[in-house]
Parts: structure tokens; sequence; C-alpha cells
């Protein structure tokens, strides 16, 4: 039972660099959501998705872009990599009436 | 501006200390309270409180929420090693337009020393 699942675990990325954050489900959650957790920082809300072909802003959308095609997969797209953009990222999933989010296990990414 | 805010933000005690960490919170719409534990990696849900009052407990770990003064605890007895974490509380608000969303503290740095 995968639950959610992100890849990569890790990257570097030069300044100015693209990259793609994957995101995958196999419960079937309406759900889907992007953090990302500076040091000593609780988890910051970067966009979320109701359902597949729906997707909205969170607080720090800047930099960033989504899309949710199916149920399963929800990609976090950084366009031009930033050194603001060094972080832990992480992929949450809920049901739409319930309230426990379920976390992948986060990438690490470092923009140098 | 909602916020959600953790206190103390780092903690040292002695293994078989009791702890009690605290999470106030000011948030539209409030639905629940939510405590999670994060160890290395992905954060792992403790609790979630929605009524007053009423004390979830979960072995040595226990919380109680406060919706008059908009305030949780989270107390854990006995602690050892294993406890050491970042300890997340998060207020999960109702949103008319689409997702309900979660507002995060910072956390509390708890280490627990043998």
């Amino acid at each position: 039972n995968a639950g959610v699942t992100q890849t990569p675990k890790f990257r570097i990325l030069k300044i100015g660099q693209s990259m793609t954050l994957q995101c995958t489900q196999d419960m079937n959650h309406n759900y889907m959501y992007w953090y990302r957790q500076d040091p000593g920082m609780g988890l910051k809300l970067i966009y979320y998705s109701v359902g597949a072909g729906i997707t909205d802003k969170g607080e720090v959308p800047n930099g960033y872009n989504v899309s949710r095609s199916t149920t399963e997969d929800f990609p976090l797209r950084l366009e031009l990599a930033a050194p603001s953009q060094t972080s832990v990222y992480f992929c949450a999933t809920r049901t739409a009436g319930g309230e426990k989010l379920f976390f992948g296990s986060g990438t690490q990414l470092s923009v140098l | 501006e909602d916020k959600v805010v953790q206190s103390p933000l780092s903690l040292v005690v002695h293994e078989g200390d009791t702890v009690t960490l605290n999470c106030s919170y000011e948030v539209t719409n409030f639905r629940s309270l939510l405590w999670y534990k994060q160890e290395k990696k992905a954060p792992t849900f403790l609790f979630m409180l929605t009524s007053s009052g009423i004390e979830k407990k979960s072995g040595r770990l226990s919380s109680i929420l406060d919706k008059k003064e908009l305030f949780s605890i989270l107390n854990i007895t006995a602690t050892q090693t294993g406890d050491s974490a970042v300890y997340l509380c998060a207020a999960l608000q109702y949103s008319g337009g689409g997702a309900d969303g979660l507002t995060f503290g910072k956390g509390t740095h708890l280490i627990i020393q043998p």
C-alpha cells in the first residue's frame, strides 16, 4: 500500500534550471496539496487541488506551477529555480470530507 | 491574517520528564485542530480535536482543545528519547469556495536527553 509517493527524494539545481517534483497517490483522495518547509518554520501551502482539472494558489505560489490531469498525480513545476526555493517540499492528500492529511516522504531541494 | 503560534519553539528535557506543548490559533472558519509529529521525514498524524474540553489520549500522549480561549496543549508524560521530534500544530479551516486549508505553526523542537 504505497499511499503518497514523492520523487525525487533529493535534488540539487543550479540557478535558472527547471524541474518537476512528482507526487502520486493511490488512495483515490480528491484533495492534494503542495507544501514547502523552510528550516525552523512551519509548512507553507504552495498550491492545492480539489480534483482533476482544478488547481488553486496557496500562500506562497510565486515561482511554481502545478497541474492535475488525473486524480492520482499532482506534479509541481519550478520554471526558473532561485536560491529562495531551497526547501523541503511535501505533497499531501486528503479526502473531501476528511480532516487528516496524509504526507509523502518529502523532496529536499537545494538551489545553488 | 490566519495564524497559529506554538510555544516554546524549542525545549530540552531529561528522559522521564513531563512536557506540555502549547498552540494558540486565530483563524477564520475554524474547523479542527491537528497535532503532528515530525522526525526526519514527513509529519505523522497524532490527534485531531474538534470539540472543546474532550481530551484525546494515545499512550503517554494526550491533547485537549479550548475553543473559547483558542488554544490547545499537547502533553507527553514519562518522556523517552524516541519522543525527540518537531511537534507541529495546525488549524483546519472551512473554506466556502475551495479546499479546506491547514495553517501550520512553526513547530516545537523537543529534545529528550537520556
